[in-house]
């Protein structure tokens, strides 16, 4: 069955660059059905779309965040992640990355990355 | 950007049935899925374009829509239907995906 799971450090510096990465079971990232996607939770609050990686390399960011996003896709081991620079403590938060036809219909459990020197 | 509007919270007795709208300017002419997210767990799809449910989502869960409304209704409401839900869109004009800012479903 089609599984996601998020790895990378749990704890960054401010300024620093926070890396994460989805390792995705089940299903192809190569796939031309389906959009591979982060969203990222504050603790407390709301959900907010980071932004997506298509098959073909095309992306897609949160204008809030485009400037500081890079998402990437590494076929040869089925995995997709995400690059934001110049982090705050804004930027702490549980990331979530996903897959979507554009409903996001498998989620993986989340990484809690805490910006803190 | 499109924003979509929730009311922070529901509350609802058990058995009953639960009422949790999103406005948006126009919502009717996009697709509307909703998500339920449980304390310290990842969200879950429970409706997606309007009212179609993914596989295992009990028939409990329905949407509907209207001009700048859409709804989520669950009926027959049991405590395991406490959770946070959001509502989701893809805004078209400007490619960018949308969540509401959740309501919170309290069951009495």
């Amino acid at each position: 069955q089609v599984q996601l799971q998020e790895s990378g450090p749990g704890l960054v510096k401010p300024s620093e660059t926070l890396s994460l990465t989805c390792t995705v079971s089940g299903v192809s990232v190569t796939s031309t059905t389906y959009y591979w996607t982060w969203i990222r939770q504050p603790p407390g609050k709301g959900l907010e779309w980071i932004g997506y990686i298509y098959h073909s390399g095309s992306t897609n960011y949160n204008p809030s965040l485009k400037s500081r996003v890079t998402i990437s896709l590494d076929t040869s081991n089925n995995q997709f992640s995400l690059r934001l620079t110049s982090v705050t403590a804004a930027d702490t938060a549980m990331y979530y990355c996903a897959r979507a036809t554009v409903p996001l219909d498998y989620w993986g459990q989340g990484a809690l990355v805490t910006v803190s020197s | 950007s499109y924003v979509l509007t929730q009311p922070p919270s529901v509350s609802v007795a058990p058995g009953q049935t639960a009422s949790i709208t999103c406005g948006g300017n126009n919502i009717g002419s996009k697709s509307v899925h909703w998500y339920q997210q449980k304390p310290g767990q990842a969200p879950v799809l429970v409706v997606y374009d309007d009212t179609s449910r993914p596989s295992g989502i009990p028939e409990r869960f329905s949407g509907s829509k209207s001009t700048n409304t859409a709804t989520l209704t669950i009926t027959r409401v049991a405590a395991g239907d406490e959770a946070d839900y959001y509502c989701q869109v893809w805004d078209s004009s400007s490619d960018y995906w949308v969540f509401g800012a959740g309501t919170k479903l309290t069951v009495l």
